[in-house]
């Protein structure tokens, strides 16, 4: 079984600060992690994923996440926020089987910059 | 290169009627499926597919029906609308099996149920 737990729901940062996401994950079987962002009206795009190599992620537009299994989190971090940030993040797990791929997904945080 | 393409973008039915949402992708794409975003609640899987002529449930599939009779295409079925139906959903595609294949998201589908 695996699940995802973002804290916050709705987090705001003035432009130029450091963004956190938080997200914690728990999962029987080593994991996969992965950060999406959805814009309004939009899909969800890709930003960064880890898959069992470096334990520092880099994405895109800046940003990165660190996989810390002693504390079962994947944090995504951005140092300095911009305007066109604001969006939705998701954090998902999927076990790391083949043939068992179901991403199980975050509740999700919205992201406001504060100009 | 359309990517994922759902439609209609905007739906509005009354209960219990029947509707199908379609997906289409152009990138050649194995694995397809479904999901539909609540608010609070993440996206959740209804149905997914590993290849034309193989679908499985996922964690919600109650009320849906799909089929993949081709490589390109996975529309979802309403059998029976009912309003807690009334959702987001979100067709998604990945070139193969594999749980580091990134997806790719359609923009969704808007569709309430009265």
């Amino acid at each position: 079984a695996q699940s995802v737990t973002q804290l916050g729901s709705h987090v705001s940062v003035s432009e130029g600060a450091l963004v956190l996401l938080r997200c914690n994950y728990s999962s029987s079987v080593p994991p996969y992690l992965f950060w999406y962002v959805q814009y309004p009206n939009q899909g969800l795009q890709l930003l960064l994923k880890y898959t069992s190599a470096a334990t520092l992620v880099k994405g895109i537009n800046g940003f990165e996440a660190e996989f810390k299994k002693s504390e079962t989190s994947f944090h995504l971090t951005k140092p300095s926020a911009h305007m066109s940030d604001a969006a939705e993040y998701f954090c998902a797990v999927s076990p790391n089987n083949f043939g068992n791929e179901k991403l199980t997904f975050g509740t999700g945080t919205r992201l406001t910059i504060i100009p | 290169n359309a990517g994922v393409t759902q439609t209609p973008k905007f739906q509005v039915l009354k209960t219990g009627q029947s509707m199908t949402l379609q997906c289409a992708q152009d990138m050649n794409h194995e694995y397809m499926s479904w999901y539909r975003q609540d608010p609070g609640m993440g996206l959740r899987l209804i149905h997914y597919s590993v290849g034309a002529g193989i679908t499985d449930q996922g964690e919600v599939p109650n009320g849906y029906n799909v089929s993949r009779s081709t490589t390109e295409d996975f529309p979802l079925r309403l059998l029976s609308a009912a309003p807690s139906q009334t959702s987001v959903y979100f067709c998604a595609s990945s070139q193969a099996r594999g749980p580091n294949q990134p997806q790719h998201f359609g923009d969704g589908t808007r569709l309430s149920i009265l």
